[in-house]
């Protein structure tokens, strides 16, 4: 069955560039909206944005200014950066299957804790 | 604060029934389908209900979903300790920050 895992770094200092990438496996990425969503420690779930296979993106307006969402079709992958990162951006990160346009994540992956400290 | 608005908690006895409510507005559950989340602690979300009241293959039905106007409700009977975790509900909310959103979480506790 399609399985989904996230993979980056756990530490990002601030100001930098949070990075993290979701490879898809056992199905392909084609022909499905593929999303970000994060919860912070102790918190609830927040919806960072998405991606069709084909490169369109929606983003979170709270964080569009600092989120670039990409997809790599031929490596079944796709990919978060947050630029300009704090300690609130301090969050388990998880990837998920989006389907449109009944608005509901099917599969997520199991999430990657990120930290930003010094 | 969360867009749509959940209890923080709930109990109840095994084998008892629990509901969990979810309040938004005509930009959202209004006008589009409500999803539900179990997340069992450490563990990643899970699909409990989607489009209002479907579940996915493998989710009992003792989960059940229903959505009335701008609110939504989960139901959980005959419960269990293995129910102890937080749900979410989530939708697409149209207004001007067009986005996914979710409920605050409500954590069920099975006494």
């Amino acid at each position: 069955q399609v399985q989904l895992q996230e993979s980056g770094p756990g530490l990002v200092k601030p100001s930098e560039t949070l990075s993290l990438t979701c490879t898809v496996s056992g199905g392909s990425i084609s022909s499905y909206y593929w999303s970000w969503i994060r919860q912070p420690p102790g918190k609830g779930l927040e919806w960072i944005g998405y991606i069709y296979y084909s490169g369109s993106t929606n983003y979170n307006p709270s964080l569009k200014s600092r989120v670039t969402i990409s997809v790599d079709t031929s490596k079944n992958q796709f990919s978060l950066k947050l630029s300009s990162v704090t300690a609130a951006d301090t969050a388990v990160y998880y990837c998920g299957r989006l389907l449109f346009p009944y608005w509901y994540f099917d599969l997520w992956g199991r999430g990657t804790l990120v930290t930003v400290s010094s | 604060q969360s867009v749509l608005t959940q209890p923080p908690s709930v109990s109840a006895a095994p084998g008892q029934k629990v509901t969990i409510s979810c309040s938004g507005s005509s930009s959202n559950i209004g006008n589009n389908y409500v999803s539900w989340y179990q997340q069992l602690p450490g563990t990643a979300p899970k699909l409990l209900i989607y489009e209002n009241n479907k579940r996915p293959s493998g989710i009992p039905d003792r989960f059940s979903g229903s959505k009335s106007g701008t609110s939504a409700t989960l139901g959980i009977t005959g419960l269990q300790t293995g129910d102890e975790a937080d749900y979410y509900c989530g939708t697409w909310d149209s207004s001007l920050s067009a986005g996914m959103v979710f409920g605050g979480g409500t954590k069920l506790t099975v006494l």
